[in-house]
């Protein structure tokens, strides 16, 4: 079984340029997740789609960052425009339904360096 | 959420059995606790959740004490692809809320 795909792995831009991040979650996972990880620090939800439906996007800076996850499958996460402070690796997971004690598989993140 | 308290970091000699501490006292009756590890340059892995109960997998075994507020992670014979960060996180809703976890490092 495949699991979450994401790309590109790694991404180098200079600060007010726009980014894009893209996944793939697992095929048949109702649930997708993106997280944003700092050096040094555990993965912090950004964003949580059920189906194309974005049902959690409390803690999404929403002024640069928007996502998006059409037919339900495969979702992009956008940054326009990037800063400084969003070096940081961005993580996608996904999970069957999103059901509380449901695991959430993780994809290899893409590490975003803006200079 | 509650919260959880984990050490920094932990040392384990390659074969022995790895004990990984977790405080969450604060621990709400419907919240699991659940325990993801993360290998340098690789998205978090699932290990083990449970709610009540000890646990058992292939990976490792999480034992959680009767009062709920600590748990430890064992992995039985630790190698060296065991080191790794390693995550506790308590939640009764569907997202999770990673600390710092705690750096294991398997010593040759």
């Amino acid at each position: 079984e495949a699991g979450v795909v994401q790309s590109p792995r790694y991404k180098i831009i200079e600060k007010k340029q726009p980014v894009a991040f893209w996944c793939n979650p697992i095929s048949g996972h109702n649930t997708l997740y993106w997280y944003l990880q700092n050096l040094g620090q555990g993965p912090e939800l950004l964003i949580r789609y059920e189906n194309e439906e974005a049902v959690d996007d409390s803690q999404l800076p929403k002024d640069r960052f928007s996502a998006e996850r059409l037919k339900g499958v495969d979702s992009t996460l956008k940054i326009q425009p990037a800063e400084l402070g969003d070096s940081a690796v961005y993580l996608c997971a996904s999970s069957i339904t999103g059901a509380v004690g449901e695991t959430q598989y993780f994809g290899p993140g893409t590490r975003l360096l803006v200079l | 959420d509650a919260k959880t308290t984990q050490p920094p970091s932990m040392d384990c000699a390659e074969g022995r059995a790895a004990n990984l501490p977790c405080n969450h006292s604060t621990i709400s009756g419907n919240e699991y606790v659940y325990w993801y590890r993360q290998i340098h340059s690789q998205g978090p892995q699932y290990i083990i959740h449970g709610l009540k109960n000890n646990e058992t997998n292939e990976m490792a075994s999480l034992i959680i004490t009767e009062d709920r507020k600590s748990s430890t992670l064992i992995l039985p014979h630790a190698t060296l692809r065991d080191t790794a960060v390693y995550y506790c996180i308590t939640t009764g809703a569907n997202n999770l809320f990673f600390g710092t976890g705690t750096r294991l490092t398997v010593i040759p």
